[in-house]
């Protein structure tokens, strides 16, 4: 199955500071998703990032399809951007597509 | 807006006890997938559909049975619970309408304990 490994796995910064969070995966995909999982367990979808670039406030993310990987940009962190921030993928397979989890990056942002 | 609802939110068995967790959603979604979440590691797929019906196998499928009986229903069976199922389990859906490449959307989260 596809591979999708995350980097760096814990990452702990001072309030105020940028962050870039990377996801490379091992195959061609036609879905990738960026997702934060808060300090109570629940995930909050960020980005819909097949390809391209989108931001949203102090939250961007770029995806370059052909070589395989993802960016999440974090700026201007804040203590309630603390938590585990996933990024899944999904390998075409007409009609039995699996969104497959990466191995998660721990951000930890410090007042 | 309900979304992706997970029945119950926390649950604790006795080895060997049986227990069914419901996922519900709300928007006409066509596939559905159940996932679980060990302490400090990723998720894990355990079983998903691709529509009403339907079920197939993930990652780590063994010690549970899925039934999708309904399209907005997915159920996940644990016929007989052992400790090593203690863990955190995750619904999630997608492709309403059949469309392809769309968004997934997740449940709260089931909290479960076997002693």
């Amino acid at each position: 199955g596809i591979q999708v490994e995350q980097s760096p796995p814990d990452l702990i910064l001072q309030e105020g500071a940028n962050s870039t969070l990377r996801c490379n995966f091992s195959d061609s995909v036609n879905n990738l998703q960026w997702f934060h999982q808060n300090p109570w367990g629940q995930l909050i979808n960020l980005f819909y990032i097949p390809s391209g670039t989108k931001q949203n406030g102090r939250l961007s993310a770029t995806t370059v399809a052909t070589e395989r990987y993802s960016l999440l940009y974090i700026s201007s962190s804040q203590t309630t951007d603390s938590g585990v921030y996933f990024c899944a993928v999904v390998k075409p397979n007409f009609g039995n597509e699996k969104l497959t989890f990466g191995t998660g990056t721990r951000l930890t942002i410090i007042p | 807006n309900a979304g992706v609802t997970q029945t119950p939110k926390f649950r604790v068995l006795k080895t060997g006890q049986s227990m069914t967790l419901l996922c519900a959603q709300d928007m006409n979604h066509e596939y559905m997938y159940w996932y679980r979440q060990d302490p400090g590691m990723g998720l894990r797929l355990i079983h998903y559909s691709v529509g009403e019906g339907t079920t197939a196998k993930g990652e780590v499928p063994d010690g549970y049975n899925v039934s999708r009986l309904k399209k907005q229903n997915f159920l996940l069976g644990l016929e007989s619970a052992a400790p090593s199922q203690t863990s955190v389990y995750f619904c999630a859906s997608s492709y309403p309408n059949r469309v392809p490449n769309t968004e997934a959307f997740f449940g709260q989260g089931t909290r479960l304990t076997v002693v």
